[in-house]
């Protein structure tokens, strides 16, 4: 059973500019959940995919947006890039939307 | 009404010593109550989770302690080890299941 995988690990991007974020879920996780980690804080609820279908939002804006695939792997896109925006990404997987959830790695992002 | 409240920030407890951490929610929808440790550029760990029909629950040497009424709940590490220093967030979230609402963190230092 592999557990959740992130990629990539770290990333340097520009203001202004586009980022994808990708991750694959643990064996037999339906549901995926990113968030982000700013320094020092804990994390915060982006939003949730559960059956290739968004199902819930954190409060952030739109140039965050998401998708899941069939095989219930995710991407995180996040367009017009700001300085605040440099945190790490975590995405988590579960059994259903309400069960135990397991999170990657993250991605360390870094906007410049 | 959403928030999550932790203390202490830091923690620094002598090895073998028991580590208390607290956190205290708003929301009375909240229905599972997980802790999750996270060491230096890693993802959050799942370590042990509580849903308020019980009043305590443990797992090795970490126990949760829930009180329904006051709205607190409260990680104990027993004899805590060097291998425990850490980050220690708990969260919470509802029936609903999709998203989990983390406090800001404890630093855990057990001294040798």
């Amino acid at each position: 059973e592999t557990g959740v995988t992130q990629s990539p690990t770290h990333l340097i991007k520009t203001r202004g500019q586009q980022v994808t974020l990708r991750c694959s879920s643990q064996s037999g996780h339906n549901t995926v959940s990113w968030y982000q980690q700013a320094l020092g804080q804990g994390p915060q609820f982006i939003f949730q995919y559960y059956r290739e279908e968004e199902n819930g939002r954190g409060n952030f804006p739109p140039r965050f947006s998401g998708l899941q695939f069939p095989n219930y792997s995710s991407e995180l896109n996040v367009n017009a890039l700001e300085l605040d925006d440099s945190a790490l990404y975590l995405c988590a997987s579960s059994l259903g939307r309400s069960a135990e959830a397991f999170f990657g790695q993250g991605t360390r992002l870094t906007v410049v | 009404q959403q928030q999550v409240k932790q203390s202490p920030q830091s923690l620094i407890v002598q090895k073998g010593g028991i580590s208390i951490i607290n956190c205290a929610y708003e929301n009375t929808a909240f229905d599972y109550f997980p802790w999750y440790q996270q060491f230096p550029g890693k993802g959050p760990a799942l370590l042990i989770a509580i849903r308020p029909d019980v009043s305590e629950k443990k797992e090795g040497r970490f126990t949760i302690s829930f009180n329904k009424s006051a709205k607190q709940f409260s990680l104990h590490i027993m004899d805590s080890q060097p291998g425990d220093s850490a980050t220690y967030f708990c969260a919470a979230s509802n029936q609903a299941g999709t998203a989990l609402i983390f406090g800001k963190g404890t630093t855990l230092s057990v001294s040798s």
